[in-house]
C-alpha cells in the first residue's frame, strides 16, 4: 500500500530558529502534498497544499513566509518553519494521495514540534 | 464551506461491544469519506475509504456507511476490543477540490 514516511518525529528548537520536516512518499508519485498542524485535542487544520514544481498554495491565515513549503520531486515536499516561536509548537502532520481518486489520502506519522 | 462534525465527543466501552461513531457533514458534493485511526501523538491509519457512488465499505471488524443526501456517514465496530482504543476521524472532501476537512473525532475508550 502506499507509504508516507515524515521526519523528524519530534524536535527541540530554540526561539528564533528554523526547522525542517520532511514528506516523502515511498512507494507512490505524489504531485500533490497536504500540510496539517494539530494542536492538543483539536482536529487536524490545512495549512497549505503542495505542489510538485510550483508554489504551494497557502490557507486563510498561515503565514506563508513563516511556513516555508518546497516540493522539488514527486516524492518530497519539505515544510520549514522559519524563526519559529513557542506559539508554533504542534503537531505538524504531511499527506499525500497517489493518482486516482479511487485511492485515499496517506498520512505521515506527524512531528511534534516544541520551541522553547 | 464543508463542515464535518462527529457524534459523541468520547465513548467508553466495555470490551466485546459492538459500537456505532456517527460523523455528518454540510455538502453532499464529496469526492469520498475517509475514516482514521489516531493514536496518541501518532499519525492518522486510513481504516476505510468510501467513494461518492458507493454506500459502505467493510474491513474486518469495520463496516462504514455513506448516505451522500442525508449528509451522513457511520462507523461500525463489532465486536470491541481494548487495542480499538483511538480517536477516530472523519474526513471528507470539500467542494470540488482535493481537500480534506476533518471532523474533531471520537476518543473511543474500550476497557477490558
Amino acid at each position: 500500500g502506499a507509504v508516507v514516511s515524515q521526519h523528524p518525529s519530534w524536535v527541540i528548537c530554540k526561539s528564533g530558529t528554523s526547522v525542517k520536516i520532511e514528506c516523502r512518499s515511498l512507494d507512490f508519485q505524489a504531485t500533490t502534498m497536504f500540510w496539517y498542524r494539530q494542536f492538543p485535542k483539536q482536529s487536524l487544520m490545512l495549512m497549505a497544499t503542495s505542489n510538485e514544481g510550483s508554489k504551494a498554495t497557502y490557507e486563510q491565515g498561515v503565514e506563508k513566509d513563516k511556513f516555508l513549503i518546497n516540493h522539488a520531486s514527486l516524492t518530497l515536499s519539505t515544510l520549514t518553519v522559519t524563526s519559529a516561536h513557542p506559539e508554533d509548537s504542534s503537531f505538524y502532520i504531511c499527506s499525500a494521495r497517489a493518482a486516482g481518486r479511487a485511492y485515499g489520502y496517506t498520512f505521515g506519522s506527524g512531528t511534534r514540534l516544541t520551541v522553547v | 464551506k464543508q463542515e464535518v462534525t462527529q457524534i459523541p465527543a468520547a465513548l467508553s466501552v466495555p470490551e466485546g461491544e459492538n459500537l456505532v461513531l456517527n460523523c455528518s457533514f454540510t455538502d453532499s458534493a464529496i469526492y469520498n469519506l475517509q475514516w482514521f485511526r489516531q493514536d496518541p501523538g501518532k499519525g492518522l491509519t486510513s481504516l476505510l475509504l468510501i467513494q461518492s457512488s458507493q454506500r459502505e465499505q467493510t474491513s474486518g471488524r469495520l463496516n462504514a456507511s455513506l448516505d451522500k443526501s442525508s449528509g451522513r456517514s457511520t462507523l461500525y465496530i463489532a465486536a470491541s476490543q481494548p487495542g480499538d482504543s483511538a480517536t477516530y476521524l472523519c474526513a471528507t472532501t470539500q467542494g470540488g477540490s482535493e481537500k480534506l476537512v476533518f471532523g474533531k473525532g471520537t476518543k473511543l475508550t474500550v476497557n477490558p
